[in-house]
């Protein structure tokens, strides 16, 4: 089955960066984009961005723009979101999801806790 | 980029239905059927329910059905259940900004 698994929460100062990994199974890794989703305390979720894990070319929200790299490695079917310049309204829950075959969100990962405080 | 606009809670009974909306503009929900669905529970990842307005994917209830008309999207839950209290959060695709949006969401109790 399709599965995502991110890694742990983190705590950064505000200023620091984070790089948040998740590793998927279960499925042909190339064949779907990975988009990254946070929803912060209260809030709806927010799209962040994307990977295209066949080419590597992202899609980066235009308020991350500056702020936020996503790559991905083929061989370890893993993808990864760095944020630098860490805010502490950047403080949320950052989720990784596969986008399926009807431009959908099917799979998620768990989520990794990213606390940005002082 | 506004979120996608959504009542912040809904309530009914055991086998009552509800429907949730979420409203956009002609840059999203209005244009596009790229509207999905989803259910969360504390703690936990969003489920898929709906994807492009109306279609469930497999292992998803018949109680769940999605619709649409002009700039609103409907999510309706009909024989609801003490296990379908929840929130509930409506993502479309836009043409506008990022090219994807979310509500904020609608907390459903079942009283």
């Amino acid at each position: 089955q399709v599965q995502l698994v991110q890694s742990g929460a983190e705590v950064k100062q505000p200023g620091a960066s984070v790089k948040v990994s998740c590793k998927a199974s279960g499925y042909s890794f190339t064949d779907f984009y990975i988009h990254w989703v946070r929803q912060a305390p209260g809030q709806g979720p927010e799209w962040v961005g994307w990977i295209n894990p066949n080419s590597g070319d992202p899609n980066y929200a235009p308020k991350f723009q500056g702020r936020l790299t996503i790559t991905r490695d083929t061989s370890s079917s893993a993808a990864y979101m760095q944020l630098t310049g860490l805010r502490n309204e950047d403080t949320a829950t950052y989720y990784c999801v596969r986008e399926g075959n009807w431009n959908d969100f099917d799979n998620w990962g768990q989520g990794t806790l990213v606390t940005v405080s002082s | 980029q506004s979120a996608l606009t959504q009542p912040a809670s809904v309530s009914g009974s055991p086998g009552q239905s509800i429907t949730i909306s979420c409203t956009g503009t002609s840059s999203d929900v209005g244009n596009y059927n790229l509207i999905s669905w989803f259910q969360k529970y504390p703690g936990t990842a969003p489920k898929l329910l709906i994807y492009e307005a109306f279609k469930r994917p497999s292992g998803v209830s018949y109680r769940f059905s999605g619709s649409k008309s002009g700039n609103t999207a409907s999510l309706t839950i009909s024989g609801l259940q003490a296990e379908d209290e929840a929130d509930y959060y409506c993502c479309s695709y836009t043409d506008s900004g990022s090219p994807w949006i979310f509500g904020g969401g609608t907390k459903l109790t079942v009283l």
